[in-house]
């Protein structure tokens, strides 16, 4: 069964400009999580969707939003990007919700924002 | 608060056995996860514990006290490819962040010949 994937793998952005990323999750997975992974705070949670909907938030500003597809395929949206939001940014798939499977990480999207 | 310490850095020699502790003080508990991370790759999954005691898998061996808090991950035989982050995380289940992951900052294990 192939596992996560994330697309693109890495993108350059300019402060100001916004990017959307992609995810597909394990055939089969209904929930998938983003994260946010810095040298300097580690994985951050930023959301979670399940059957189309949002879940769960962390503790980022409305710049980040995300959706989800009836394919579970996911995206997620930054707008008006900083410097500090270059990061690896992580998708996480499970069977059903993320509070009662375990989540398997896709390879990451690398954002440099310059 | 949420908080998950674990050590920064770790050194051991191939073939040695090293543990890894993790320990957590969070809103809510439902379960705690290992990941491994190698340098620009994905974290895979290693382990979970939900209840007290020891959970064996091959070469890895993952161990669980809820009352105090702590978690420690043991790996023995260690191979020069066990050379990677390990990511202690407490899944939360605490009001809106139900089914989140809490994760530590990582301890860089390098292993030497």
């Amino acid at each position: 069964k192939a596992g996560v994937t994330q697309t693109p793998r890495y993108l350059i952005k300019t402060r100001g400009q916004q990017v959307t990323l992609s995810c597909s999750p394990i055939s089969g997975h209904r929930s998938v999580s983003w994260y946010q992974q810095t040298p300097g705070q580690g994985l951050q949670f930023l959301f979670e969707y399940f059957s189309e909907t949002q879940r769960n938030k962390g503790n980022f500003p409305g710049r980040f939003s995300g959706r989800q597809f009836s394919n579970s395929r996911s995206e997620m949206n930054v707008s008006t990007l900083e410097l500090g939001d270059s990061a690896l940014y992580l998708c996480a798939s499970s069977f059903e919700g993320a509070n009662l499977y375990t989540q398997y990480f896709g390879p990451g999207t690398r954002l440099t924002v310059l | 608060g949420q908080n998950i310490d674990q050590p920064t850095e770790m050194t051991a020699t191939e073939g040695a056995i090293v543990q890894i502790n993790c320990t957590y003080q969070t809103s809510g508990f439902n379960g705690l996860f290992w990941y491994q991370q190698h340098a620009g790759e994905a974290p895979t999954f290693l382990s979970y514990n939900v209840l007290d005691g020891l959970e064996e898998k091959g070469r890895f061996s993952s161990f669980l006290s809820r009352s105090k808090g702590y978690s420690y991950l043991l790996l023995k035989e260690l191979q020069m490819k066990d050379s990677a982050s390990y990511l202690c995380a407490v899944r939360s289940n605490y009001g809106g962040s139900q089914g989140n992951l809490i994760f530590g900052k990582g301890t860089k294990l390098s292993v030497k010949p």
